[in-house]
């Protein structure tokens, strides 16, 4: 079984401030590992993925992830924080194998950006 | 290319009645996945369905059922609702093993 944990429910930065969301995960085979953001009444638009290659993976609006087997971590950067990036930000993870494509999602971190 | 879509966005049900949610799926998509959204949480995964059959089950009772149908478009229907059930229900579509991309949402309230 997998599962995941966000390191703090809440982060809060300034604009233009490095942002750091933390996602450390559990899995008994390699990952398939995700960021999804969620602006509010809305539903999951997905940030950026590993899956193989490469460790450190660019997404959208500027946002990177880099994939620590050694740390089971798949921590999200970016360097500067815009006002609109206010959302919450769930870290997922999915089995690389298997007929079965479930995503187990963290608890989500809040990010507020103050001007 | 038209995305995920959800309906209805939101309902009210009184605890006991049954529920029906609707998805249809990207063009293109040949699998559906449900989760359980809780107010404060992480979506929890439900079923999903690939070509028509159910191909995993979470942690949720038999009163939560599904269906998917020919053109890959899908229902999540929910029995003798509880007030626990209030959440939002996110459908999400993918082809096979591809990322998963979800739909706005349904907003389900149980009174």
């Amino acid at each position: 079984a997998q599962s995941v944990t966000q390191l703090g429910s809440h982060v809060s930065v300034s604009e233009g401030a490095l942002v750091l969301l933390r996602c450390n995960y559990s899995s008994s085979v390699p990952p398939y590992l995700f960021w999804y953001v969620q602006y509010p009444n809305q539903g999951l638009q997905l940030l950026l993925k590993y899956t193989t290659g490469a460790t450190l993976v660019k997404g959208i609006n500027g946002f990177e992830a880099e994939f620590k087997k050694s740390e089971t971590s798949f921590h999200l950067t970016k360097p500067s924080a815009h006002m609109s990036d206010a959302a919450e930000y769930f870290c997922a993870v999915r089995i690389s194998g298997g007929s079965n494509y479930k995503l187990t999602f963290g608890k989500g971190t809040l990010l507020t950006v103050n001007p | 290319e038209t995305g995920v879509t959800q309906s209805p966005t939101h309902l009210i049900k009184t605890r006991g009645q049954q529920v029906t949610l609707r998805c249809s799926s990207q063009s293109g998509h040949n699998t559906v996945s449900w989760y359980q959204q809780a107010l404060g949480q992480g979506p929890q995964f439900i079923f999903q369905y690939y070509r028509e059959e159910e191909n995993g089950r979470g942690n949720f009772p038999p009163r939560f059922s599904g269906l998917q149908f020919p053109n890959y478009s899908s229902e999540l229907n929910v029995n003798a609702l509880e007030l626990d059930d209030s959440a939002l229900y996110l459908c999400a579509s993918s082809l096979a093993t591809y990322e998963q991309y979800f739909g706005p949402g349904t907003r389900l309230t149980v009174t």
